[in-house]
């Protein structure tokens, strides 16, 4: 099946820092998104991408959908304490009349130190 | 308004025990996910109903989990015998969109522990 990779599995920032993720695949996705997951809840979207090339932010977050439709980048600014958490790539390939089934990369687990 | 629901929210049981994880979706999601989130991963997709028709169940291990969506609102889903290697979060999530645009609303999850 489709592997998303994400590497490092974890990162240690200042407060303060800007951070850089990012999500490659061996197969071509029609859509790109990112989940952050909090201890002992569900991930929640934070941005979805659906057009290769696209740009889009989220307060802080800047996250963008790769040319090659093989990867997606997220971008945190100015880090605060309550950016700690798990950060997902999630990625779905073309549907054809159905819903298509999103692929999850084994996440990063990011660390803001105050 | 209110999110997707899960119970229990923790659950510990031995090998060879059953177990059955209920979820009720947000009002109006045609849309219904079971993922299992082992510890260090991602979440796996188990199974996906649009409303009470099974659309994709491909990852689900149909010799010990069923999971059924009777009038196409709330899901159960059963694990029976459980194994060792089920040890896992079971998330279940909904969508609005009948055509999948992948942006899925969680539940907090039902904790699994198998001894």
């Amino acid at each position: 099946g489709q592997q998303l990779n994400q590497s490092p599995q974890s990162m240690f920032i200042q407060e303060g820092e800007d951070v850089s993720m990012n999500c490659t695949s061996s197969s071509i996705f029609n859509t790109w998104l990112w989940y952050k997951q909090d201890p002992g809840e569900g991930p929640v979207l934070l941005i979805a991408l659906y057009k290769a090339g696209e740009l889009t932010s989220n307060g802080r977050l800047t996250a963008q959908f790769g040319i090659t439709r093989k990867d997606s980048f997220l971008n945190i600014s100015a880090s605060i304490p309550s950016d700690v958490g798990i950060y997902f790539c999630a990625g779905q390939l073309p549907s054809y009349g159905a819903n298509s089934k999103l692929t999850f990369g084994k996440g990063i687990t990011l660390s803001v130190r105050p | 308004e209110a999110g997707v629901a899960q119970s229990p929210r923790y659950k510990i049981i031995e090998k060879r025990q059953s177990v059955a994880f209920w979820c009720n979706p947000i009002s109006g999601h045609a849309t219904l996910y079971w993922y299992q989130q082992i510890l260090g991963q991602g979440p796996k997709l188990l199974i996906q109903f649009q409303n009470n028709g099974v659309v994709d169940d491909s990852q689900l291990p149909k010799d010990r989990f069923s999971a059924e969506r009777l009038k196409g609102v709330d899901s159960t889903l059963k694990i029976q015998p459980a194994k060792l290697e089920d040890s896992a979060v079971y998330l279940c999530a909904s969508s609005f969109q009948g055509q999948g645009t992948g942006e899925l609303f969680f539940g907090e999850g039902s904790r699994l522990t198998v001894l």
